[in-house]
């Protein structure tokens, strides 16, 4: 299957700083990508849709000036978590679609391995 | 909005036995449910779906059942294996040109040897 490659893996970071999170599809073109947030033994909340090439669509109640959300090409989108707080600890993963698929398959995600932020 | 119901939240089977997880939706217009399988620490991995005009889809020992009327899919893995233990998610959505995924609760599956 296509490969999303998702990195860091982990960071640790002080509370005040901000992280950047990048997503990247390997091998194929992501006109969309969408972060998750989870946290532990939980299941996987939407976050925000991240759109190549125009502004992202966040859920409701996550913070667009939180959360920042930059997909400036094909096969990169960022979520930078912005002076981080102990409570933004999470694991975050990001998935995209293949848009190049050929229909059915083009409605598949692929994840990426996720992040596990820890905000000290 | 779609809400995806998942039990159980927890199964332990015997390696070797069969295990079924089971989710129920809202949402009729939803017509695309995958699976997902996620092993600790790592992001989740699509193991099978099905859409809504099959009402079944096999790949070896995994297996998806669909009932559109009843609003209910469920996972089957027959002769369960230990590395088989991880978390399974459901997930519905209304398919191409809508991908947003709802997800279920998750169930931990144990595989015990």
């Amino acid at each position: 299957g296509a490969v999303v490659s998702q990195h860091p893996s982990w960071v640790i970071c002080k509370s005040g700083t901000s992280v950047k999170i990048e997503c990247r599809s390997l091998d194929f073109q992501a006109t969309t990508m969408f972060w998750y947030r989870q946290f532990p033994k939980q299941s996987l909340m939407l976050m925000a849709t991240s759109n190549e090439g125009s502004k992202a669509t966040y859920e409701q109640g996550v913070e667009k000036d939180k959360f920042l959300i930059n997909h400036a090409s094909l096969t990169l989108s960022t979520l930078t978590v912005t002076s981080a707080h102990p409570e933004d600890s999470s694991f975050y993963i990001c998935s995209a679609r293949d848009r190049q698929g050929i229909f059915p398959t083009n409605e598949k995600l692929f994840f990426g391995s996720g992040t596990q932020l820890s905000v000290l | 909005g779609e809400n995806v119901e998942q039990h159980p939240s927890t199964l332990s089977v015997q390696e070797g036995d069969s295990a079924v997880i089971k989710c129920t939706y809202s949402d009729s217009a939803s017509n695309y449910f995958p699976w997902y399988k996620q092993e600790l620490g790592k992001g989740p991995q699509l193991i099978i779906d099905i859409r809504s005009n099959v009402g079944e889809k096999k790949d070896q020992r995994i297996a998806v059942t669909l009932n559109k009327t009843a609003k209910h899919f469920s996972l089957h893995i027959t002769e369960t294996q230990p590395e088989d233990s991880a978390v399974y998610f459901c997930a519905a959505s209304k398919g191409f040109g809508n991908e947003k995924l709802t997800f279920g609760t998750g169930t931990r599956l144990t595989i015990i040897p």
